[in-house]
């Protein structure tokens, strides 16, 4: 079955520090994993796509790493910001053919100043 | 547009009541999917329109939810004799290739049922 687990659940870290969330997926066969941001009341936000046969790719203090062979992501963030506050959700795509996505239920994110 | 816009944003209804909830997609996106998502919870699908062709209603919860999209842009999520149950966001989203390519999400529109 075509599953993604995300951990943790609920994270909190003091403003300036670093987090790394984690994205583990059984979606195959495997096209690409996306890393959406929702803020509160908003609508997700695209912050990295990851294929195949990249391993890592950064969006400024975001660096997303890939490893395929475990099916396993992370998404890693950087002298965090109050703004970094929000759930941050893991999207799987199998290869073509099949229209649906496949989401993790997020990890929520609280920054603390 | 230039995203996907959603309406009403905001949504309170008694119960047994029918709403309407209103996506208008990215010009250009075939792709139109359908969410909701519960306090806590993830994304749940609920239907997908891909050009022309038939819809994929599967993910509807029950014969009080439909969906129309019309000419092929923008889509009604219409639910019937609404419950407490139906109380979530309800999430639009588009894309250029079902499937693979990039969702892009509007802000939702939050349901409440009273």
């Amino acid at each position: 079955k075509n599953q993604v687990e995300q951990s943790p659940q609920s994270l909190i870290i003091l403003e300036g520090k670093n987090c790394t969330l984690q994205c583990n997926y059984t979606v195959s066969p495997f096209s690409n994993l996306r890393w959406y941001k929702q803020d509160t009341g908003r609508g997700p936000v695209s912050l990295t796509i990851m294929t195949f046969s990249e391993n890592t790719k950064s969006n400024g203090r975001y660096t997303a790493t890939l490893d395929a062979d475990t099916k396993q992501s992370s998404l890693h963030i950087t002298a965090s910001q109050l703004s970094d506050s929000a759930s941050y959700i893991c999207v799987v795509s199998a290869r073509k053919g099949t229209y649906k996505y496949i989401f993790g239920t997020g990890t929520r994110l609280k920054v603390l100043a | 547009g230039a995203g996907v816009s959603q309406s009403p944003s905001n949504k309170v209804t008694e119960k047994g009541k029918d709403v309407e909830l209103r996506c208008d997609p990215i010009s250009g996106h075939t792709a139109l999917y359908w969410y909701r998502q519960s306090l806590g919870q993830g994304l749940e699908f609920l239907i997908y329109f891909q050009g022309n062709s038939a819809p994929d209603k599967s993910g509807l919860p029950s014969d009080r939810f439909s969906a129309e999209r019309t000419g092929g842009s923008v889509s009604t999520l219409t639910i019937q004799r609404t419950q407490q149950e139906d109380s979530a966001v309800y999430l639009c989203a588009s894309s250029i290739l079902g499937g693979t390519g990039e969702l892009f999400f509007g802000e939702g529109s939050r349901l409440t049922v009273l």
